[in-house]
């Protein structure tokens, strides 16, 4: 069966510090994979996503930076954390519904 | 390109009454349409979709939506709620020609006992 893992669940960083959350997919080959952040709850914002290895498309210019070493792993990271990147990140992956299945996602806050 | 609107913020309901969670669409073409719901600090849980064939979909936790063409509607719908459906909820889209979901906004539903 299909499964995504994201890890940690929960993370306090301090400002300036850097980041790197991962994704992993099982069960299936040359997904497509997606980074949203949620802020407050809410909307969903597209950061990055990914047809394949090293192939990266990023939505929004911010201080974040993705990276796709391997078929089934997605990678977030910041070399600088910033207060403004606190937020519920989610990794998703184009599954065979049409849809999406979603991570658990990671509780970010820097300070 | 393609957009969802979810037109209100949150919806309350007492438990027990019907349910109802509006959802827009715009997509050239035919749509795929989806609702997500989400538990705090949890990911995103697939409820249900439409691809093709009977316009009424039902999914999990007794959720059912309406999928209206000349509309352009997708309406989330559950004839009695529970406590335990309070979260939030996505509507989202994809048009047929690429890989990518849109969603809407998100609306909070509260299941007030």
């Amino acid at each position: 069966s299909q499964t995504i893992h994201q890890w940690p669940a929960t993370l306090v960083q301090p400002v300036g510090s850097p980041l790197s959350l991962e994704c992993t997919v099982e069960g299936t080959s040359n997904p497509n994979l997606y980074w949203y952040r949620q802020a407050a709850g809410r909307g969903l914002q597209l950061l990055f996503y990914s047809v394949g290895i090293g192939q990266i498309s990023s939505e929004v210019p911010q201080n974040l930076s993705a990276s796709r070493p391997q078929d089934r792993q997605f990678i977030l990271s910041s070399k600088k954390l910033l207060l403004s990147d606190s937020g519920f990140y989610l990794c998703a992956w184009g599954d065979r519904n049409y849809g999406y299945t979603f991570g658990s996602g990671t509780r970010l806050t820097v300070v | 390109a393609q957009s969802v609107a979810q037109p209100e913020d949150q919806v309350n309901v007492a438990e027990g009454n019907p349910l109802t969670v509006k959802c827009t669409y715009s997509v050239s073409g035919n749509p795929y349409l989806f609702w997500y719901v989400q538990y705090p600090n949890r990911g995103l849980q697939f409820l249900l979709k439409y691809i093709t064939g009977d316009n009424l979909v039902k999914g999990s936790y007794g959720f059912e939506a309406e999928f209206n063409k000349s509309q352009t509607s997708f309406h989330l719908k559950k004839p009695s709620a529970l406590v335990s459906d309070s979260a939030l909820y996505f509507c989202a889209v994809r048009d047929r020609g690429n890989n990518r979901l849109a969603f809407g906004k998100g609306n909070q539903v509260v299941v007030i006992p």
